[in-house]
């Protein structure tokens, strides 16, 4: 399958700062991406889709000033949390599409806050 | 009515034994239909994927897909240890969305 990369894979920040995470197609051009949201023993909640050079669609409830997603290549996209709080802790995991409807997830990343 | 249905488990099934997990959905015009494999701590790593009615094998693992019922399942043939942890059924809809079901965990009893 189609190799996706997603870093960090963990990060500890205090509460009110910024945290940015990267998501990389690393051997395909994703034209879409996909970020989720997961809480401890719950379903993957789709929080924004990422068209490349367009802005991110945000499902309803997730606040798009606070979750700022980009798309700026058809390899990256980032999505950089904002003041972040502890209530945001959570799973965050990227997923790309590489032409075909199936998606591939990066690694995750393990946002704590303090 | 959730989009995406699955039984959230636990699933426990002894070593060597068929596995069968289920789930439906809600939108007809549902395209194509993924199975993920979940283990704890980690991200979803995809199994099968299947778009048209009936039976899609590889390997222990085979899909299964009956559109005019809304149902789609994994039957994992002679399952081991290793395949315990949490599956994903997720539904492609129409655009680019994929809605992912709440996850069945199974455990497989050595």
């Amino acid at each position: 399958g189609a190799v996706v990369s997603q870093h960090p894979s963990w990060v500890i920040c205090k509460s009110g700062t910024s945290v940015k995470i990267e998501c990389r197609s690393l051997d395909f051009q994703a034209t879409t991406m996909f970020w989720y949201r997961q809480f401890p023993k719950q379903s993957l909640m789709l929080m924004a889709t990422s068209n490349e050079g367009s802005k991110a669609t945000y499902e309803q409830g997730v606040e798009k000033d606070k979750f700022l997603i980009n798309h700026a290549s058809l390899t990256l996209s980032t999505l950089t949390v904002t003041s972040a709080h502890p209530e945001d802790s959570s799973f965050y995991i990227c997923s790309a599409r590489q032409g075909g409807a199936e998606a591939f997830f990066g690694q995750g990343t393990r946002l704590t806050v303090v | 009515q959730k989009e995406v249905e699955q039984n959230s488990g636990p699933l426990s099934v002894p070593e060597g034994a068929i596995a069968s997990l289920n789930c439906t959905y809600s939108d007809r015009g549902s395209q194509s239909f993924f199975w993920y494999r979940q283990y704890s701590g980690k991200s979803p790593e995809l199994i099968m994927f299947i778009y048209s009615n009936g039976d899609k094998e590889d390997g222990r693992f085979t899909a299964q897909l009956n559109k005019a019922s809304q149902y789609v399942s994994l039957l994992i043939r002679d399952s081991q240890p290793s395949d315990s942890a949490t599956y994903l059924c997720a539904v492609g809809t129409g655009g680019f969305k994929t809605i992912f079901g709440a996850g069945t965990r199974l455990f497989v009893k050595a």
